[in-house]
């Protein structure tokens, strides 16, 4: 089986500061991890992934995270939020075998910035 | 790229009837996802396809619910005898085996409300 963990229902960061919204994940064998991104009233919108390599990975609009296996986390970060930042942040988790293709989802972290 | 395009995109109907769904998936792609998201949660995986093969369906795909990828192409998912639970948004997306691509990409969604 498979899980991911968003503690945090809500996060408020001031514009202008840097922002972290928190994963955790459990899944058997190696993880592929995923961060997307929703909008009102639209669809996913992938930001960024960790399948091997380098821990750290960047992606859309500044953002980056960092992969730590020995804690099982993939923290969502950005050293300056913008308004525009502000939405609901999902983080997904997949085995790393062919064929296993379902993809399975945090219950999101609303992220608002202040400005 | 003209994206992951679904259709309709609201549907309100009785309890009892059924629905049917239609997503488009980016033209290159030969995985197409079918997933339901609820109030608050973040989606969840129903079924997928590579090519007009289904693959994988999950225990949340009662008898009620069927679908379909006859060439390949467009996908359809349709919901028979709707019940008031079968309330949420049905996200469809894609995504390709060639390459180094493991992100699904999100069409914008069919909200449907059974009353």
């Amino acid at each position: 089986a498979q899980s991911v963990a968003q503690p945090e229902d809500q996060v408020n960061v001031a514009e202008g500061n840097p922002l972290t919204v928190k994963c955790t994940y459990s899944v058997s064998g190696n993880p592929y991890l995923f961060w997307y991104v929703q909008y009102p009233n639209r669809g996913l919108q992938f930001l960024l992934k960790y399948i091997t390599g380098d821990n750290l990975v960047k992606g859309s609009y500044g953002f980056e995270a960092e992969f730590n296996k020995s804690q099982t986390s993939f923290h969502l970060k950005k050293p300056s939020a913008l308004v525009s930042d502000s939405a609901l942040y999902f983080c997904a988790v997949r085995r790393a075998n062919f064929g296993n293709e379902k993809l399975t989802f945090g219950t999101g972290t609303r992220l608002t910035i202040i400005p | 790229d003209t994206g992951v395009s679904q259709d309709p995109r609201h549907k309100i109907t009785k309890r009892g009837q059924n629905v049917t769904f239609r997503c488009d998936p980016i033209s290159e792609h030969n995985r197409l996802y079918w997933y339901r998201q609820t109030l608050g949660q973040g989606p969840e995986f129903l079924t997928y396809f590579q090519n007009e093969a289904q693959l994988e369906k999950s225990r949340l795909l009662s008898d009620r619910f069927s679908a379909e990828r006859p060439k390949g192409s467009f996908s359809t998912l349709e919901i028979q005898r709707t019940e008031q639970g079968d309330s949420a948004m049905y996200l469809c997306a894609s995504s390709s085996t060639s390459g180094s691509s493991y992100e699904q990409y999100f069409g914008p969604g069919t909200r449907l409300t059974v009353t």
